[in-house]
């Protein structure tokens, strides 16, 4: 069965500190994607990246960095120099195909970040 | 700003009682999914729309829950006979089919009573 693991529940790090937040997933498609959201306190579930599993390489975006670990079925995202607004949880997710076309997600249980000023 | 809104944003309501609530995407998506997502967990799936017809349903979606998506874009989600348990944080996705990203609206926060 389809499942995303965050085994951090919760992690603290003083402010400029990197942060790194591990996922773990399973699946039996040989096509998924893999994402991570980040939900403030606001509630809003916020996107952030999708890569696709064939698609390897690292990514980077500003402060933030994703390695995708196909052979460990890895997909940990890490905030670099983090900043107070960083707080918040975040969420791995996965597709996975439905018979009828469409996808759903699955979510792991999210890893609850505060960042410290 | 994710191109979607939902409506009522938070909905108390005793046990017992009927709910809709709706959600509209700005922009046209064949898809549209409804999730749902309980305290300290991440959202779980509950059904999802192509264009108006229903194509699939989760297990957690009982015979109180009905949605429809009439016209193909706005979409409605009603609970019937409320229960303690329903209470939760309801998402509506709009789904890209092309990249099967699901950008997802602010949610209605339901509170039974």
């Amino acid at each position: 069965a389809q499942k995303v693991t965050q085994a951090q529940t919760e992690i603290s790090v003083v402010e400029k500190e990197d942060v790194t937040l591990d996922c773990v997933y399973e699946t039996r498609d040989t096509t998924y994607y893999l994402f991570w959201y980040k939900q403030p306190p606001s509630g809003e579930l916020v996107f952030l990246i999708r890569r696709n599993s064939f698609d390897e390489q690292n990514e980077i975006s500003g402060r933030y960095s994703w390695n995708f670990q196909k052979s460990t079925s890895s997909f940990n995202f890490t905030i670099t120099a983090s900043q107070v607004v960083d707080s918040a949880v975040y969420f791995c997710a996965l597709s996975e195909a439905l018979n009828t076309g469409g996808f759903k997600t699955i979510f792991g249980a999210g890893t609850r970040l505060f960042v410290k000023a | 700003d994710t191109g979607v809104s939902q409506d009522p944003r938070h909905k108390i309501t005793k046990r017992g009682q009927n709910v809709t609530f709706r959600c509209d995407p700005i922009s046209e998506h064949n898809r549209l999914y409804w999730y749902r997502q309980t305290l300290g967990q991440g959202p779980e799936f509950l059904t999802y729309f192509q264009n108006e017809a229903q194509l699939e349903k989760s297990r957690l979606l009982s015979d109180r829950f009905s949605a429809e998506r009439p016209k193909g874009s706005f979409s409605t989600l009603e609970i019937q006979r409320t229960e303690q348990g329903d209470s939760a944080m309801y998402l509506c996705a709009p789904g890209d089919s092309r990249t099967d990203t699901q950008y997802f609206g602010p949610g209605t926060r339901l509170t039974v009573l």
